[in-house]
């Protein structure tokens, strides 16, 4: 079964408006990632943030993780419509194989 | 330095026939990951290689499908029959050594559509 849940699982916003996207995760993580893709393509990787880390920021992004809710969120500060795209948080835990487990996604839409 | 390379990019098998996905991954990196993607949905780990060895295939359906990543050459993941079933798009990621858990980089993708 799936680690995360992003939620909600569709957001179509206007550009310059900030989009919240949220995970939850069910077992004890390493780090929390997330990735962003661009219909029909590949994933990028977007931040990761380590289990002892409760906030990190880059460029218009800013994630916080709350290990005990077992859940994080995705910030993106005034939006452009390019950040058009879906959204997958993936959790990395240790003790077993290094894999790691992805959400089902949430598809943003940002209208110009 | 190339990122992952996946090809072919777009696969059209009739059912029963095999299909044979190939991944290279990055200059350096020793962790091939195959991932599926099924429509609308996220990616579910499908097995975990490292130059010749399988580390962890727990999520590789149990029939028909396998893996491999030789001394040389590409990661192979390989279909045996397929069914409709198996129509997704199949990502492969690669890590440098002991850092698959923080750092993995995805190819763009193989799209298998089964007629």
């Amino acid at each position: 079964s799936q680690q995360g849940e992003e939620d909600p699982q569709a957001l179509s916003i206007q550009e310059g408006e900030n989009a919240t996207m949220n995970c939850s995760y069910k077992t004890s993580i390493n780090n929390l990632q997330w990735y962003r893709q661009n219909s029909g393509r590949g994933l990028v990787h977007l931040i990761l943030i380590r289990s002892n880390e409760r906030e990190k920021h880059s460029g218009r992004l800013r994630v916080t993780l709350d290990t005990s809710k077992k859940s994080s969120s995705l910030l993106i500060t005034a939006s452009r419509a390019a950040d058009t795209a879906s959204y997958f948080c993936a959790t990395g835990s240790q003790g077993g194989s290094e894999k790691l487990v992805f959400g089902k996604g949430m598809k943003l839409t940002v209208n110009p | 330095n190339a990122g992952v390379m996946q090809n072919p990019r777009h696969l059209v098998r009739r059912r029963g026939q095999e299909a044979r996905l190939r991944c290279s991954p990055m200059k350096g990196h020793s962790h091939v990951y195959w991932y599926r993607q099924l429509p609308e949905e996220g990616l579910k780990f499908m097995v975990y290689l490292q130059k010749e060895n399988i580390i962890d295939e727990s999520g590789m359906p149990k029939e028909r499908f396998s893996a491999e990543f030789p001394k040389e050459g590409p990661s192979i993941l390989r279909i045996q029959q397929v069914v409709r079933g198996d129509s997704a798009a199949y990502f492969c990621a690669s890590s440098p050594p002991g850092r698959a858990l923080y750092e993995q980089y995805f190819g763009p993708g193989t799209r298998l559509t089964v007629t």
